[in-house]
């Protein structure tokens, strides 16, 4: 069965800091895909990021950035230089292809994180 | 392109009543997934539906059921409301399944009194 443990259930940092948010997953299945997702006030969960088991390739976007590491189950995202804007619920989810195809997505508990001016 | 829209926003029923829910995918999307978000289960998958079939679902009483019309448009209903059915009731839709990325709605926010 797949599983996501996000450890972190509330971050607060100050503005300007930079913040890692872990996430670490579990599954059998040889290919596998990772996501990130950010859920603000608003309810509606967006999309950050899609890796899939086969590129480890650690990737950055403005200021975010991501730490994929098959060695350690983790798919670790950095925002730099955090904003208020920055401030909501972040959830890493994680689908795979077995045998009967496409998996549902297994979202983490979230990690809610403060950004204080 | 219009966005992932649900309807209606918020809802209020009362225990043993029935809910229908409904979700219009972006044009194009045959996948359409739902979610429940709680404050203590976190988000938990109901059911896929993938060109009027569903796929595959999640581990819900069967008081939990959907279906999926020729326009992709998608419907939940929840039978028989328990109190523990209050949550957010999330959608999302993708060209062919959750392996993409998603697009979700704003939710449907159900309260059962």
């Amino acid at each position: 069965a797949q599983k996501v443990t996000q450890a972190q259930t509330e971050i607060s940092v100050v503005e300007k800091e930079d913040v890692t948010l872990d996430c670490v997953y579990e599954t059998r299945d040889t290919t596998y895909y990772l996501f990130w997702y950010k859920q603000p006030p608003s309810g509606e969960l967006v999309f950050l990021i899609r890796r899939n088991s086969f590129d480890e390739q650690n990737e950055i976007s403005g200021r975010y950035s991501w730490n994929f590491q098959k060695s350690t189950s983790s798919f670790n995202f950095t925002i730099t230089a955090s904003q208020v804007v920055d401030s909501a619920v972040y959830f890493c989810a994680l689908s795979t292809n077995d045998p009967s195809g496409n998996t549902p997505l297994v979202f983490g508990k979230g990690t809610r994180l403060s950004v204080i001016a | 392109k219009a966005g992932v829209t649900q309807t209606p926003r918020y809802l209020i029923k009362t225990r043993g009543q029935q809910v229908t829910l409904s979700c219009s995918p972006i044009s194009g999307h045959r996948s359409v997934s739902w979610y429940q978000q709680t404050p203590g289960q976190g988000l938990q998958f109901l059911f896929e539906y993938f060109s009027e079939t569903q796929r595959n679902k999640g581990n819900f009483p069967g008081r939990f059921s959907g279906r999926q019309f020729s326009n992709s448009r998608s419907e939940m209903n929840v039978s028989t409301l328990e109190l523990g059915d209050s949550a957010l009731y999330l959608c999302a839709s993708s060209l062919t399944g959750t392996n993409e990325k998603l697009f979700f709605g704003s939710g449907t926010q159900l309260s059962v009194l």
